[in-house]
C-alpha cells in the first residue's frame, strides 16, 4: 500500500517568510510524527498526534513552529517567521498506534532552506 | 544530558568485510531499541528492533544487533557488507511518545 507521502519535496524561501510543510500518513495509522534533521545530525523529535488527544508538543524549538492534523489524517506544519537555523530536513512518520511497541514509518521528508 | 551516541560518523569498508557500528545509550529502566537505515535517495526505514527476548536481534539484509545491558549498548553488525549496504544508518531509543536518534553514521562499501 501507499507510505508515508510529505510535500512539496523541496522548498526553498526566503528568512522571515512563513511556510507549511504536509504530511499524508498510512492510512489508519492513528500516530503521527513529525521530525526535523539537520545536517549531519540525528532526527530530532517535533510533536507527536494520536487520534483526539492532545498533541505532544515538547520537541517544538520555539513558539514560530505550529502544526495540526485533521483527525487521523493529514497533518501540516507550519514554521512562521523562518530563520536560517530553521534549515532542515523535515521528517514525518506515522505508526498503527501511539506507545513503544509500534514501528514508525518515515516520509521521504521537505528539505528546507532558508537563505 | 541522556542522549544516544554512534561512535563513528564516517566508516569506509571493502566489499566482504565486516561491520560493526556502536551504539551507546544513556537512558535507565526498559528500553526499546533500534537501528534505521536511510539508502541514498531512499525512505528511512528499519532495519531491526529489539524490545524484550532474546537480545540478539536479527534484522533485514543479513543484519543483526546485541543488546548488552550492563553496557548500555545495541551495537550493529553485519559479517560481510557488501557495495549496496552503502547508506546512513541511525540507532534510536523509544522514550514515551517519540524515538530519540543518535547522529548517525554514513557507511562506504568499496567496491
Amino acid at each position: 500500500g501507499a507510505g508515508v507521502s510529505q510535500s512539496p519535496s523541496n522548498k526553498v524561501t526566503e528568512k522571515g517568510k512563513d511556510v507549511e510543510l504536509r504530511c499524508d500518513p498510512i492510512s489508519g495509522h492513528t500516530a503521527l510524527y513529525w521530525y526535523r534533521q539537520r545536517l549531519g545530525q540525528g532526527l530530532e523529535f517535533l510533536i507527536y498526534f494520536q487520534g483526539n488527544s492532545a498533541p505532544d508538543k515538547s520537541g517544538l524549538p520555539s513558539d514560530r513552529f505550529s502544526a495540526e492534523r485533521t483527525g487521523e489524517s493529514v497533518s501540516t506544519l507550519t514554521i512562521q517567521r523562518t530563520q536560517q537555523e530553521d534549515s532542515a530536513v523535515y521528517l514525518c512518520a506515522s505508526s498503527q498506534a501511539g506507545g513503544k511497541s509500534y514501528e514508525q514509518y518515515f516520509g521521504p521528508g521537505t528539505r528546507l532552506t532558508v537563505t | 544530558a541522556q542522549s544516544v551516541s554512534q561512535h563513528n560518523h564516517h566508516v569506509i569498508l571493502s566489499e566482504a568485510a565486516s561491520l560493526e557500528l556502536g551504539c551507546n545509550y544513556s537512558y535507565g529502566g526498559t528500553v526499546n531499541l533500534f537501528w534505521y537505515v536511510q539508502y541514498p535517495g531512499q525512505h528511512l526505514q528499519l532495519l531491526l528492533k529489539y524490545f524484550s527476548g532474546d537480545p540478539l536481534v536479527k534484522g533485514i539484509k543479513g543484519f543483526e544487533a546485541e543488546f548488552i545491558k550492563s553496557k548500555f549498548s545495541f551495537n550493529l553488525r553485519k559479517p560481510s557488507v557488501q557495495w549496496s549496504d552503502t547508506a546512513e544508518y541511525f540507532c534510536a531509543v523509544n522514550r514515551g511518545n517519540k524515538l530519540v536518534f543518535g547522529a548517525g553514521t554514513i557507511l562506504r562499501v568499496k567496491s
